[in-house]
């Protein structure tokens, strides 16, 4: 089975500081991506960054930077220069090759002091 | 045009109501899913529909009962539900996964759904 944890029920970070979310999972499959989304009040469920489990780089968008260690099935999410909207629900996800479904994470809440 | 839409996104109903949710993407995907989301929980998924057939239904109880009409739109149809049932639902798409994988789903806003 495919399992996804975020051991972090809620984060706290000051604007403009940096903070990073955990995730493990566990997966027998050598095919999978992993991705963060980020949920805010407004409910709409983003994509915040992808990563394909072949690739060794870490995958970067913006401020947002993964580190990830495919042996430790750890999938860090870093957020650099915290702004006010990054304040959402966190969920680390979970994706095989050739199938539908995604496993989530139990999400952690962020929230971005001023 | 990236966006998934649904309607409404509010909803109040009694439990002998008939009410249905609805999703629509105009961005060619040919999976569609919905997501059942309980507060402060991850969302649980309910059923696919891959290429306008219903290729996973999550054990999910027949007063919920899902549509796909055509490639753009999927329907949730909604009857004698309880009170538990009230939750966020969610709509999302993605391309064939089959051939695009690590392809990323799009979601919609969701039907904030409250069953009296």
């Amino acid at each position: 089975a495919q399992t996804v944890t975020q051991s972090q029920p809620e984060m706290s970070v000051q604007e403009a500081e940096t903070v990073t979310l955990s995730c493990t999972y566990d997966t027998s499959e050598s095919d999978y991506y992993l991705f963060w989304y980020k949920q805010p009040p407004s409910r709409q469920m983003i994509l915040v960054i992808r990563q394909e489990a072949y690739k060794q780089q870490n995958a970067t968008e913006n401020r947002f930077s993964v580190n990830f260690q495919k042996a430790a099935k750890s999938f860090s999410l870093k957020i650099s220069d915290s702004q006010l909207g990054d304040a959402a629900m966190y969920f680390c996800v979970l994706g095989q090759g050739g199938s539908e479904k995604l496993v989530f994470g139990q999400g952690t809440k962020l929230t971005v002091n001023p | 045009d990236t966006e998934v839409t649904q309607t409404p996104k509010h909803l109040v109903m009694g439990m002998t109501n008939k009410k249905s949710l609805k999703c629509e993407q105009h961005m060619g995907h040919r999976a569609m899913y919905w997501y059942k989301q309980k507060a402060k929980k991850p969302p649980e998924l309910m059923f696919v529909y891959s290429y306008e057939k219903l290729s996973i239904n999550e054990s999910v109880p027949s007063r919920f009962s899902p549509e796909c009409p055509n490639s753009s739109l999927l329907n949730l149809h909604l009857h004698a539900l309880q009170p538990e049932d009230s939750a966020l639902y969610l709509c999302a798409s993605t391309q064939d996964l089959y051939r695009r994988r690590g392809t990323e789903a799009f979601f919609g806003q969701g039907t904030r759904l409250t069953v009296v």
